[in-house]
């Protein structure tokens, strides 16, 4: 059974660009969150998809957008790029809320 | 400040000891998580609790959730240095699924 998947690994982007991050979550669940890790920090929730939908929303502007597929899949993307958007993008899942969540190994984003 | 504080911020610690690291909300907690993560990778789910007064074992780690769900303790027994890591507690204040992450402890392990 495969957890949590994402990619690229890793990813480097000139400030002013565009980027897409993308996550397959752990068979059977149908919620995926996105969190932003800086250095030395702990992750901070972006947003959360649910049936297609953002369910909820953290304090992150609209340069960050998100979609979710049929298959639960689910993508981020980052318009504009600025250079403190370099950090550790992970992505959960979870069967719904109250369950656990496991989350992938996450995209390092560098922005220069 | 932080809405969810976690101590210590650092620990070293010789192989074969115990130790705690403490987490700790002031607001009532609907689910506490711990993970660990190695440097510059993703989180790796240890335990999720959700009753106040829980308590889950996992081979030599423990974790508790106290009576009003405000405070949670993880305690590794004998430790090796596979335990070696950042621990993160992420907690959910409003049954939602959104976590909300401490800064994180890390530990080292010596021989």
């Amino acid at each position: 059974d495969a957890g949590v998947t994402q990619s690229p690994t890793h990813l480097i982007k000139t400030r002013g660009q565009q980027v897409t991050l993308r996550c397959s979550p752990k068979s059977g669940h149908d919620t995926v969150s996105w969190y932003q890790q800086a250095l030395g920090q702990g992750p901070q929730f972006i947003f959360q998809y649910y049936e297609e939908e953002e369910r909820q929303r953290g304090n992150f502007p609209d340069r960050f957008s998100g979609h979710q597929f049929p298959n639960y899949s689910s993508e981020l993307n980052v318009n504009a790029l600025l250079l403190g958007d370099s950090a550790l993008y992970l992505c959960a899942s979870s069967f719904g809320v109250g369950y656990e969540q496991y989350f992938g190994p996450g995209t390092r984003l560098t922005v220069t | 400040s932080q809405e969810l504080e976690q101590s210590p911020q650092s620990l070293i610690v010789q192989e074969g000891k115990n130790l705690t690291i403490n987490c700790t909300s002031s607001k009532t907690l609907y689910g506490l998580y711990w993970y660990k993560q190695k440097y510059g990778e993703g989180l790796i789910f240890l335990m999720m609790l959700q009753k106040g007064g829980e308590e889950k074992s996992h081979e030599k780690i423990t974790a508790k959730l106290d009576e009003k769900k405000q405070q949670s303790s993880l305690h590794i027994t004998a430790s090796q240095p596979s335990h070696a890591g950042i621990y993160l507690c992420g907690a959910d204040m409003g049954n939602t699924d959104k976590l909300i992450f401490g800064t994180g402890t890390r530990l080292q392990v010596f021989p």
